[in-house]
């Protein structure tokens, strides 16, 4: 599976849009992004995937550029509840193997 | 919907023991997933379960070892517990897809080895 890259930690404003970047520069051709975020001491809860063209769910749109080396994933009105590690991962086909690596994420502090 | 569910919540045992723990699958999911999250790190892959067979292993010794039954739940089992095995241990189901699938993750178990 790609690597991925994603900053150690940022802040943002409780009712402002949340932009967390990632670089997957490795990424190949039928390799999907998927976000998963962790409350602490919860388990990991899907966000959003995508392959090539961006999506969008109740939760949270994901941008993938042209290229596919880079996303964003964007929660449009942070909450105080947004708090939480976010994993950026790319996954292989199932044929290519299931597992899901995940790297450090990035923390996310909602601050009112 | 039944979501991902996970028993016990919280475990304590001491080095050397074995230990179970047990996970129910979404409702509608065939494919269970383990992972174990120590400390302060991300989860890491310990196999997956599809069709009552392993399909896909991390880097974990054989004293990790698993089941799924026809029902889709799961368990985990742990041979000769150390001390290192203490963290938090993630089942997640899916549904079985050619191309990708969508891991939905438990509550978690938490483990501590003493």
């Amino acid at each position: 599976d790609a690597k991925t890259t994603q900053p150690p930690s940022m802040d943002c404003a409780e009712g402002r849009a949340a932009n967390l970047p990632c670089n997957h520069s490795t990424i190949s051709g039928n390799e999907y992004v998927y976000w998963y975020r962790q409350i602490h001491s919860q388990g990991p809860q899907y966000i959003i995937h995508g392959l090539k063209n961006n999506e969008t769910n109740e939760m949270a749109s994901l941008i993938i550029t042209e290229d596919r080396k880079s996303s964003t994933l964007i929660l449009p009105h942070a909450t105080l509840r947004d708090t939480a590690v976010y994993y950026c991962i790319v996954r292989g086909s199932v044929a290519a193997g299931n597992k899901l690596t995940f790297g450090g994420g990035t923390r996310v502090l909602v601050k009112p | 919907e039944t979501g991902v569910t996970q028993s016990p919540t919280h475990l304590i045992k001491t080095r050397g023991q074995q230990v179970t723990l047990r996970c129910s699958s979404q409702s509608g999911h065939n494919t269970v997933s383990w992972y174990q999250q120590a400390l302060g790190q991300g989860p890491q892959f310990i196999f997956q379960y599809y069709r009552e067979e392993e399909n896909g292993r991390g880097n974990f010794p054989p004293r990790f070892s698993g089941l799924q039954f026809p029902n889709y739940s799961s368990e985990l089992n742990v041979n000769a517990l150390e001390l290192d095995d203490s963290a938090l241990y993630l089942c997640a189901s899916s549904l079985f897809d050619r191309n990708t699938d969508t891991q939905y993750f438990g509550p978690g178990t938490r483990l501590t080895v003493l």
